[in-house]
């Protein structure tokens, strides 16, 4: 089954511990985005990249990093979680620019 | 750069009554505009998407959208709402140089009413 896994869905962490949250296609898409969903913004794009080793930060990369090491795997890290970090955050992946996007789940991380 | 407007926060509508969600953008090159729905507890799926050509595009489920370059709109129209289309909508634009800037909208939340 064609898909975006995110892992984990649900995070609570507290307030500087470093975390990973994983996402991987199977679908062989070049295109890999991290958004983060808050209530009444909307979806904001935090990274993309549109092939391995070719990332670009989006609207909201403060206190974020990526990778793209390999075609299927975009990891989003944060290096010093902070409160203002908790939010629910989609992977999606796509073929091409101007082309569907594939969201992933979701993993809602809450930081104390 | 380019921003979403979407009006309405809220949209209540009672079923087989039809609906109109608004979405406007700004952009100072050309764009693809695209309207997601998003399901609750679901990630987000699309639902219609304009690229090129005919500036009224629709989807598989009744929802129609169309293109306004003038007014720089693209609202999304359904004639006859179902339950089913009870969740949150979101309009989003990306430039046309096949770049990943994906903008979305505030969204909107639309409530069907039996």
């Amino acid at each position: 089954e064609a898909q975006v896994t995110q892992n984990p869905r649900y995070l609570i962490t507290v307030t500087g511990k470093k975390l990973t949250v994983t996402c991987s296609q199977n679908m062989n898409h070049e295109y890999m985005s991290w958004y983060r969903q808050d209530p009444g913004l909307g979806l904001r794009q935090i990274y993309y990249s549109m092939n391995v080793e070719v990332t670009d930060k989006g609207d909201v990369p403060e206190g974020y990093k990526v990778s793209r090491k390999e075609k299927r795997n975009f990891p989003l890290i944060l290096e010093s979680p902070s409160p203002n970090q908790t939010s629910l955050y989609f992977c999606a992946s796509s073929f091409g620019g101007a082309v569907e996007q594939f969201f992933g789940p979701g993993t809602r991380l809450t930081v104390l | 750069a380019q921003s979403v407007t979407q009006l309405d926060s809220q949209v209540p509508v009672f079923e087989e009554a039809p609906v109109e969600l608004r979405c406007n953008y700004s952009s100072s090159v050309s764009v693809y505009l695209f309207w997601y729905v998003q399901y609750p507890n679901q990630g987000l799926q699309l639902l219609l998407k304009y690229l090129s050509g005919s500036t009224l595009v629709e989807s598989i489920n009744g929802f129609e959208a169309e293109f306004n370059k003038s007014q720089t709109s693209f609202h999304l129209r359904k004639p006859s709402v179902h339950i089913s289309d009870t969740a949150e909508y979101f309009c989003a634009v990306t430039p046309d140089n096949y770049g990943q800037n994906f903008v979305f909208g505030p969204g909107t939340r639309l409530s069907v009413l039996p």
